[in-house]
């Protein structure tokens, strides 16, 4: 079955700093990639997604890319505010399958 | 939609008590799936059903975890008898399946959570 690996596990950056988070998965036909944003003592959210037909996709400060060929894909925050700080999950489907969520990666933004 | 709505939102039990976890998905839905967060291992999948029909149930830990969808509206899962190790956060999501690379096919909805403490 599909495998995510996340990195890195924590991540301190300070206001204003950018912030990557990366992933990478082992099944090639995983086709869909979803990142999830928790907040503590909250439910996980979708933030962004992206498809294996699109290399990049963007939304305000956020944004995901993905390497096909290497089977990696990122999330990248930029202009951090105190607010990004959450836990954020990576995953990787395809088709009818289940979503597989990597560990997550929890982000301190310090003001 | 209210939302993927869960109950309680905490619950605080004594080793060997049944806990019974509830769900109500979004009106439409027809995935629904249950989860179990740790720090040690994360987001775990236990189970799903599709169009109320337990699909996949290789994440249930051990015959103690029972899940049920008796409708469109509703599940439950069970846990009897409970342990310690059974500590966790308890999430259930659902989704709209429209099939490979249709829309919104594949977004996950989580519910609120079940904080479950076994002392």
């Amino acid at each position: 079955g599909e495998n995510v690996e996340q990195h890195p596990s924590t991540l301190s950056v300070q206001e204003g700093d950018s912030a990557v988070i990366k992933c990478t998965y082992s099944d090639s036909a995983s086709n869909y990639f979803p990142w999830y944003k928790q907040e503590l003592g909250k439910r996980p959210q979708l933030i962004i997604d992206i498809r294996s037909n699109v290399g990049e996709k963007k939304d305000q400060r956020i944004a995901v890319t993905l390497n096909k060929t290497a089977k990696h894909f990122s999330l990248h925050i930029t202009e951090t505010q105190p607010e990004d700080s959450a836990v954020y999950f990576c995953a990787a489907s395809w088709g009818y399958s289940t979503l597989t969520f990597g560990k997550g990666t929890m982000l301190l933004v310090s003001p | 939609d209210a939302g993927v709505i869960q109950s309680p939102r905490h619950e605080v039990t004594e080793m060997g008590q049944e806990v019974t976890l509830r769900c109500k998905p979004i009106s439409g839905h027809d995935y629904l799936f249950w989860y179990r967060q740790t720090m040690m291992r994360g987001l775990e999948l236990l189970i799903y059903f599709n169009n109320n029909v337990p699909i996949d149930d290789s994440g249930m830990p051990e015959d103690r975890f029972s899940a049920k969808m008796p409708n469109a509206s509703f599940s439950t899962l069970k846990i009897q008898p409970s342990e310690p190790r059974d500590s966790a956060v308890y999430f259930c999501a659902s989704s709209l399946r429209g099939g490979v690379g249709v829309g919104d096919g594949e977004k996950l909805f989580f519910g609120s959570g079940t904080q479950l403490s076994v002392l």
